[in-house]
């Protein structure tokens, strides 16, 4: 298994250009997040979905898109990018948020620049 | 709001013990867990506790008051690969995880 896997590794923007980050589990999850970890801050939850075609606002939302089509896919879309978007992205997953399932495993994150 | 709060960063010394602790106040409990992070690299799962108590993993032991909202973190016979950024997260009322700021361990030889 090849766990939770990030597309790009590292990507610069320039103010106003949009990309996707591109995230993948191979574990079977139902759950699957999107995170974003600024120096100094704990992790803050962007998105997170409980099922494909399921998705629901985090703690920052704003600036953000997703969409969850299959089990496996988690998208994170960023339009009109902006400086305070500089961070690392982190997606993650979980089989569920119950029961023992609760674990979330990391995939190893995009770091992304705007400027 | 919600919050949770650990030490910023903490030095040991090569085969010692190192505590962390770790308070919250959150909306709920439904388990305390901790994360390993080195730098550059995504977070690792550590232990999970649900109950008050003590769990014990090899080097690591994590343990649980939820009358007082605390947690600590043990770690025996410290090694040099451990120094890394510890995380305490809560998972509240909606089954979301509430994250600290996060220990940086410095391990000196």
């Amino acid at each position: 298994n090849a766990g939770v896997t990030q597309t790009p590794k590292f990507r610069i923007l320039k103010i106003g250009q949009s990309m996707t980050l591109q995230c993948t589990q191979d574990m079977n999850h139902n759950y699957m997040y999107w995170y974003r970890q600024d120096p100094g801050m704990g992790l803050k939850l962007i998105y997170y979905s409980v099922g494909a075609g399921i998705t629901d606002k985090g703690e920052v939302p704003n600036g953000y898109n997703v969409s969850r089509s299959t089990t496996e896919d988690f998208p994170l879309r960023l339009e009109l990018a902006a400086p305070s978007q500089t961070s690392v992205y982190f997606c993650a997953s979980s089989y569920s948020t119950g029961e023992g399932g609760e674990t979330q495993y990391f995939g190893p994150g995009t770091r992304l620049l705007v400027l | 709001g919600q919050n949770i709060d650990q030490p910023t960063e903490m030095t040991a010394t090569e085969g010692a013990i190192v505590q962390i602790n770790c308070t919250y106040q959150t909306s709920g409990f439904n388990g305390l867990f901790w994360y390993q992070q080195h730098a550059g690299e995504a977070p690792t799962f550590l232990s999970y506790n649900v109950l008050d108590g003590l769990e014990e993993k090899g080097r690591f032991s994590s343990f649980l008051s939820r009358s007082k909202g605390y947690s600590y973190l043990l770690l025996k016979e410290l090694q040099m690969k451990d120094s890394a950024s510890y995380l305490c997260a809560v998972l509240d009322s909606n089954y979301q995880l509430i994250w600290g700021a996060g220990t940086k361990l410095i391990i000196k030889p």
